[in-house]
């Protein structure tokens, strides 16, 4: 079965800095992996998916991804945090566009 | 184009009543999913529908269920509802299950 993992519960970076939120999936073959965002009290926006081709996708934010089969992880990062991304982050995994499974969520604080 | 719509946005309950909840896609998305999301499950997967018929469902009672209509608007209906069953659920779109989901603001159900 699909699994995903977001070690971290919660993350704090300062305004500026840069960010990188972990997710490691298990899947036997390749998968279809996405990070979501959601802001409170709002459904789940898309920064990014991942299917095929390129390992480094790019998304919406400035924020990018890069798939690495060897380690199972599908790693988000963004170089300069603004505060404005502060919010909950998901990762996702699927067979197909379909049928998601996702991580437990991880909370981005952004300190001034 | 306005996005996935989902009604009512808040609704409270007590046990043992139903409820249905109402979801309407982007306009021209054919393929309809929905999602529950707990503090303590996280985001789970309930069914995917797609020209009204049930392709894909998940780990959920017969509690649980939902339709499709012919102009691709959904509702979900939950039965004698328990405590547990308070979440938001939320409603993803896409043209076709083989594309992108967007998710809708979700539908905050309180179980009383």
């Amino acid at each position: 079965a699909q699994s995903v993992t977001q070690p971290d519960i919660h993350i704090t970076v300062s305004e500026g800095a840069s960010l990188e939120l972990r997710c490691n999936y298990s899947y036997g073959a390749t998968p279809y992996l996405f990070w979501y965002v959601q802001s409170p009290g709002q459904g789940l926006q898309l920064l990014l998916k991942y299917f095929s081709g390129d390992t480094l996708v790019q998304g919406i934010k400035g924020f990018e991804a890069e798939f690495k089969r060897s380690q199972s992880s599908f790693n988000l990062r963004k170089p300069s945090v603004h505060w404005s991304d502060a919010a909950e982050y998901f990762c996702a995994v699927g067979t197909g566009f379909q049928k998601l499974v996702f991580g437990t969520g991880t909370r981005l604080l952004v300190s001034p | 184009k306005a996005g996935v719509t989902q009604t009512p946005r808040y609704l409270i309950k007590t046990r043992g009543q139903q409820v249905t909840l109402s979801c309407s896609p982007i306009s021209g998305h054919r393929s309809v999913s929905w999602y529950q999301q707990t503090p303590g499950q996280g985001l789970q997967f309930l069914f995917e529908y797609f020209s009204e018929t049930q392709r894909n469902k998940g780990n959920f009672p017969g509690r649980f269920s939902g339709r499709q209509f012919s102009n691709s608007r959904s509702e979900m209906n939950v039965s004698t509802l328990e405590l547990g069953d308070s979440a938001l659920y939320l409603c993803a779109s896409s043209p076709t299950p083989g594309e992108t989901q967007y998710f809708g603001p979700g539908t905050r159900l309180l179980v009383l």
